[in-house]
């Protein structure tokens, strides 16, 4: 059975402290890694998917990579914007994603 | 501009009463899915299809239907059976081929007054 385990369950930063969120995994046989972003109230938006161990991939303060048990999501200087739920999924090939539960950051000025 | 519609945003249930989101894409995704999402938990797996006039149960199905009729439509009713309805309700969608994963749309909040 997939698992899919996120740590912390949440993060409070200082406006400028750079920090990682951890998503651990185990699968049968990994089509992708996909991080999402979930703003209260709203429907989780795609950030980035990651395909195998060694890819990484960036977005403005975002960075995620991939092992092959893991997953991290480094966020450099965050801003009080970057203040979220961070959700994990992974893809096993069969079109269905198993998502982790989460972490709620949240970025102090 | 393409996208997936949940309507309503907020929905108020009162006890013994069933009650049906609804859930628009244009697409054109194969494969539909329903979640929940209780305060400070992830996401929970109700109902997906992925063809049309197919479904499937998902890990909470009891006290849930749905039906898919049509490809752009994927509608949720929660039935009296559910004892514990108050949660916040996503829809999802997508192709097989997709690198994004799943598109989401932007949630029903459903209460029981």
């Amino acid at each position: 059975e997939d698992q899919v385990t996120q740590s912390p369950e949440a993060l409070r930063l200082q406006e400028g402290e750079s920090s990682s969120l951890n998503c651990s995994y185990t699968v049968s046989g990994l089509r992708g890694l996909f991080w999402y972003r979930q703003d209260p109230g709203k429907g989780p938006e795609f950030l980035f998917t990651l395909y195998s161990a060694g890819e990484e991939k960036e977005k403005e303060r975002l960075k995620a990579t991939l092992t092959k048990k893991e997953s991290f999501l480094h966020i450099t200087a965050p801003k009080p914007e970057d203040s979220a739920t961070y959700l994990c999924a992974v893809d096993n090939a069969g079109n269905m994603l198993t998502f982790g539960g989460g972490t709620r950051l949240m970025v102090k000025p | 501009d393409g996208g997936i519609t949940q309507s309503p945003k907020y929905l108020f249930r009162k006890e013994g009463q069933n009650v049906t989101l609804s859930c628009e894409q244009n697409l054109n995704h194969d494969a539909m899915y329903w979640y929940r999402q209780d305060p400070g938990q992830g996401l929970r797996l109700i109902y997906y299809s992925q063809i049309v006039n197919d479904f499937q149960k998902g890990d909470i199905a009891e006290g849930y239907s749905v039906s898919r009729e049509k490809k752009e439509s994927f509608p949720l009713t929660v039935t009296s059976a559910q004892k514990n309805p108050t949660a916040f309700y996503l829809c999802a969608s997508s192709h097989r081929t997709s690198n994004y994963g799943y598109t989401f749309g932007s949630g029903t909040r459903l209460t029981v007054v």
